[in-house]
């Protein structure tokens, strides 16, 4: 078993959908918890970041973390055809004194007009 | 803003056959890593440098050397190619700290026949 499980999809929604994004994980260690986007042929890029259960809001998007059930999730609100991409969660905690992203497998969002 | 600079950005190869994959960066980042990219398996750690003079393994080392020239150069190298290297390597960099972000490349598409 992988320490961060995602549904890679795809997941396809008509514009203006809210779209929910989710990941599991193992590891008790992770510590902060962020989401990358990554466009077709691009290097991802950091989306949202969040420490801790709770959530996190940014315009249209909303990052939530539950560390009692290891789940976390993105949310996207009105979304647009501009945020179809490959969205990656990943996860940081300690190994061996060093900080290591660990990600997830990605999830293929498709958002058509 | 050069960021982190991958090259090259296309490559292929014979099997058998050796390279370097370069990767350099500009934001003066303690920790630099190694990733590949393949379809459904999300982005696996290959190697990893917490700072200048240390490397480390990741989850699929195998096949692989690198090198931390300098703290802004990290090379990858596959001595001898293999038809299982195909994939996208992405080289990314980071502070050393937990709630770091992990900043990207743009891949490099590696084809070994």
């Amino acid at each position: 078993q992988k320490e961060v499980e995602q549904d890679p999809g795809p997941l396809s929604v008509p514009e203006g959908a809210i779209v929910s994004l989710n990941c599991t994980y193992s590891n008790s260690a992770f510590q902060y918890f962020m989401w990358y986007r990554q466009y077709s042929r691009k290097g991802p890029e950091l989306l949202m970041y969040t420490y801790s259960s709770g959530n996190k809001e940014d315009g249209r998007f909303t990052a939530q973390v539950d560390k009692s059930s290891k789940y976390i999730s993105l949310f996207i609100r009105d979304s647009q055809p501009s945020d179809s991409a490959t969205y990656l969660c990943a996860m940081t905690g300690i190994s061996g004194g060093s900080y290591i992203p660990t990600f997830g497998r990605g999830t293929s969002l498709i958002v058509h007009p | 803003n050069a960021g982190v600079t991958q090259t090259p950005k296309f490559q292929v190869l014979k099997t058998g056959q050796s390279m370097t994959l370069q990767c350099a960066q500009d934001m003066n980042h303690n920790s630099m890593y190694w990733y590949r990219q393949d379809p459904g398996m999300g982005l696996r750690l290959i190697y990893y440098s917490a700072s200048e003079g240390t490397t480390d393994k990741g989850e699929v080392p195998n096949g692989y050397n690198v090198s931390r020239l300098n703290k802004r150069e990290f090379s990858l190298r596959l001595e001898s190619a293999a038809p299982s290297q195909t994939s996208v390597y992405f080289c990314a960099s980071s502070e050393s700290t937990v709630s770091d972000e992990a900043f990207f490349g743009q891949g490099t598409r590696l084809t070994v026949v």
